[in-house]
């Protein structure tokens, strides 16, 4: 079955340094792996996605993720973070089976502080 | 990008009604719409998947007859809520996949917050 595991339930950072948020998968196939950003009381909103191509993926609002298949690593990072950033941040993995639900990790908070 | 609608964004409703939250998506077509729960500080949970023209599929665990999900159009899934308990309070959010070939990523609506008094 396909997984994502976000081992941090809070990442803490400092606003301008670089800010990294933690996803591992377990796919079978090829991984199409996403990641979401959601606000208090908001739905989640797409930041960027891998499907296959370049390892590195540029998204929306300065982040990027790198895709690493020998580590089956996809972290989120962004080289300097903003107070706004700060929300919950969910990886998930297409289900290639069926009608390719989405599967969440727990989701990590990131809180940036001034 | 692609906008997806979902109605009314909180609700407060008495115990034993029923409610009924609307996602729209609103500039593409979609097939297929999934309706998740998210309790507080948790992961969201897919409770079912919708699709254009036939019956939902649930995930095993999840009432389908306290959990009725329509999907009319290819615009339109609804999920109501009967005979609503407090324990039913939560988070709801769907989200829609375009139809087109090639599409990868979902969209997702604003959530419902559902509050059973």
């Amino acid at each position: 079955a396909q997984s994502v595991a976000q081992p941090e339930d809070q990442v803490n950072v400092a606003e301008g340094n670089p800010l990294t948020v933690k996803c591992t998968y377990s796919v079978s196939g090829n991984p199409y792996l996403f990641w979401y950003v959601q606000y208090p009381n908001r739905g989640l909103q797409f930041l960027l996605k891998y499907i296959t191509g370049d390892n590195l993926v540029k998204g929306s609002y300065g982040f990027e993720a790198e895709f690493n298949k020998s580590q089956t690593s996809f972290h989120l990072k962004k080289p300097s973070a903003l107070v706004s950033d700060s929300a919950l941040y969910f990886c998930a993995v297409r289900d290639h089976r069926g009608f390719q639900k989405l599967v969440f990790g727990t989701g990590t908070r990131l809180l940036v502080s001034p | 990008g692609a906008v997806v609608s979902q109605h009314p964004s909180r609700v407060i409703c008495k115990s034993g009604t029923s409610v009924k939250i609307e996602c729209r998506s609103l500039d593409f077509q979609a097939t297929t719409m999934f309706w998740y729960r998210q309790f507080p500080k948790q992961s969201l949970m897919l409770m079912a998947t919708s699709n254009e023209g036939s019956k939902a599929t649930y995930e095993q665990g999840v009432e389908k007859d306290k959990f009725l999900i329509n999907h009319a159009s290819l615009t339109l899934s609804t999920l109501t809520v009967t005979s609503a308990h407090p324990e039913d309070s939560s988070f709801y959010i769907c989200s829609a996949r375009p139809r087109q070939t090639g599409a990868t990523e979902a969209f997702f609506g604003q959530g419902t917050r559902l509050t059973v008094v």
